[in-house]
Parts: C-alpha cells; structure tokens; sequence
C-alpha cells in the first residue's frame, strides 16, 4: 500500500471547520483513500473513504485532487469531542492489512 | 455499522503469567480479523492476521510463539500473551473485515489495556 504524509498535529477552534491535510503522491489507481479517527485510549474510528470522488456523510467531508496525489479530510464544524488522532491511510478496500502511520493530532480549543 | 468487542478492556497481571484477549465480532461474522499493538504516544503496528480456520500470519519481528492466536469460530479471534514481561505492556486492539458492497470495511475493536507487573 502507498505511504502517506501528514502534518504532525493541528489546532482548532471549536465551531470552525477543521481541513486535515494528506499527501499520497505514490497511490495506484486501485488504491482508496481511507481516514480514521482515534480517541484517546479507544479503537480507531472509521470516518470516510473514496477513490476519485469528493465524498460527503454525516461525519466529515473529503476532497481528493483530480490527479489524487492528496486529498483533504473536512471537520465541517468542529467539536471538542473530535479531538483525536487522525490517520489517512491508502488502501485496495481488499481483504489485507491496514497500515497506519503517524497520523494528525488535532486538537480542538475553545 | 458493525460492532467489534474485546474483552477484557484492561487487564493486569504479573510477570511470567499468560493472558487471553478475546476480540467478537457482534452482528457480522469476520473471516479475517487483525491484531494490533499500540505503545504509548505511538501509531498502532499490526501484530498479525488471523484467518478463521487456519493459522495466522505473523508480522515481521513477532514472535509466534509468545503471542498466540486463535481463530476458532467466524465471530471469535482470541490472542494470549504467554510468559508476559513488563515490555509486553501495551495496547492491544483487534479489528475484524466486514464485506461491504463489494469491498471490505474494517471495523475496531475498543482495545484491551494490558499491564504486567
């Protein structure tokens, strides 16, 4: 699976949107573009996933870039409840392995 | 969506001694379910696949026979800890494969906090 890079951590204030960043320069075509979320001392939180499409659910947004080398995770609103450990993570939606990398602390103030 | 649980969430024991974590699957049944290691303020690094009915498939540098794991039932992944030091502390979460549409979807377990005193 094709690595991916992230900002370490971010900040946000409550009620604003939050844009998480992620470089996937060397992402296959076959490859979806995954993010969870973790809360501290919990199992990772499924968020949103897409190939080539801006997706949209109840969660978040996310905007990927025509040539989908990055893409954008989007907290419309923010809460202080979503102050997690943000993971993107490229993957074949097969039945294999995730790997995760270092993620985006973000943390969300008042 | 799905439900994944594990039991016990935290559990504490002294050194030498062996624990078992189970990891569920509550309302779909798992053909491959994962098993991860998280180390404080770290990402989370798989330890092994398990595959139901057959043996599992260990990462590099785990060792087989300190950590085993069964995969007994469609709904059940177990993982216990044998002869567990202090450096086993850690983490422990599991996740299960669910079909979705045609692909498949992970889903997360709560995590099981292991101490060894």
């Amino acid at each position: 699976d094709a690595k991916t890079t992230q900002p370490t951590s971010m900040d946000c204030a409550e009620g604003r949107a939050a844009n998480l960043p992620c470089n996937h320069s060397t992402i296959s075509g076959n490859e979806y573009v995954y993010w969870y979320r973790q809360i501290h001392s919990q199992g990772p939180q499924y968020i949103i996933h897409g190939l080539k499409n801006n997706e949209t659910n109840e969660m978040a947004s996310l905007i990927i870039t025509e040539d989908r080398k990055s893409s954008t995770l989007i907290l419309p609103h923010a809460t202080l409840r979503d102050t997690a450990v943000y993971y993107c993570i490229v993957y074949t939606g097969t039945a294999s392995k995730l790997t995760f990398g270092t993620g985006t602390r973000l943390q969300v103030t008042l | 969506g799905a439900v994944v649980s594990q039991h016990p969430s935290w559990v504490i024991c002294k050194s030498g001694t062996s624990v078992k974590i189970e990891c569920r699957s509550l309302d779909f049944q798992a053909t491959t379910m994962f098993w991860y290691r998280q180390f404080p303020k770290q990402s989370l690094m798989l330890m092994a696949t398990s595959n139901e009915g057959s043996k599992a498939t260990y990462e590099q540098g785990v060792e087989k026979d300190k950590f085993l794991i069964n995969h007994a039932s469609l709904t059940l992944s177990t993982l216990t800890v044998t002869s567990a030091h202090p450096e086993d502390s850690s983490f422990y979460i599991c996740s299960a494969l669910s079909p979705v549409l045609g692909s498949y979807e992970q889903y997360f377990g709560p995590g099981t906090r292991l101490t060894v005193t």
